[in-house]
């Protein structure tokens, strides 16, 4: 299957610091990209996605302002929590897919705590 | 009502055993399905895509979709410990973009 890596795997940051989030697919051309957040023992909460040159779409209830989506080429897409809170402390997922398939996959996430 | 059903577990079995998971869905637009495989502090693993109503096996894993019953199953013989993890059903339409995702079933297969 097709390669997407995150980095970094974790972070631990302060309480009103940002953090970046790199997604990068390795080996196709990722023309959309979805970010997820995965609480413990709970399913995928999809968080926005974007297409590449394009402004994200958020979810409902999501912060656009807060979580800032970059998906300025077709093998890279950030994710930047800004001023983060404790609350934001979560497992975030990339996932990734070309033009030519439905199929997506996914980075191997980032833990994030902040304290 | 959600628009993918999946019963969360956990489920354990013995090693060996044939695992059975299976989600349902309100929307008779989906029209494709895949299985994940989701490890602790790992992202999701695709496993299995198909597209079509029947069976689609790859290895010990077989994925069955029943268009007609909106139901699809993930089926997992001679189950190994390896296997332990959580199975997540994603479900998407052709054209939109976005999957929709079951709750994740977790499972533990007991040496």
């Amino acid at each position: 299957g097709a390669v997407v890596s995150q980095h970094p795997s974790w972070v631990i940051c302060k309480s009103g610091t940002s953090v970046k989030i790199e997604c990068r697919s390795l080996d196709f051309q990722a023309t959309t990209m979805f970010w997820y957040r995965q609480f413990p023992k709970q399913s995928l909460m999809l968080m926005a996605t974007s297409n590449e040159g394009s402004k994200a779409t958020y979810e409902q209830g999501v912060e656009k302002d807060k979580f800032l989506i970059n998906h300025a080429s077709l093998t890279l897409s950030t994710l930047t929590v800004t001023s983060a809170h404790p609350e934001d402390s979560s497992f975030y997922i990339c996932s990734a897919r070309g033009d030519d398939s439905p199929k997506g996959y996914f980075g191997p996430g980032t833990r994030l705590t902040v304290t | 009502q959600k628009e993918v059903e999946q019963d969360p577990g956990p489920l354990s079995v013995p090693e060996g055993a044939i695992v059975s998971l299976n989600c349902t869905y309100s929307n008779s637009a989906f029209q494709y399905f895949m299985w994940y495989r989701q490890y602790s502090r790992k992202g999701p693993e695709l496993l299995m895509y198909t597209y079509s109503s029947g069976n689609k096996e790859d290895g010990r894993f077989t994925a069955q979709v029943d268009k007609s019953s909106k139901y699809i199953s993930l089926f997992i013989r001679d189950s190994q410990p390896s296997d332990s993890a959580t199975y997540l059903c994603a479900i998407g339409i052709q054209g939109a973009q976005k999957l929709v995702f079951g709750q994740g079933t977790r499972l533990t297969i007991n040496p």
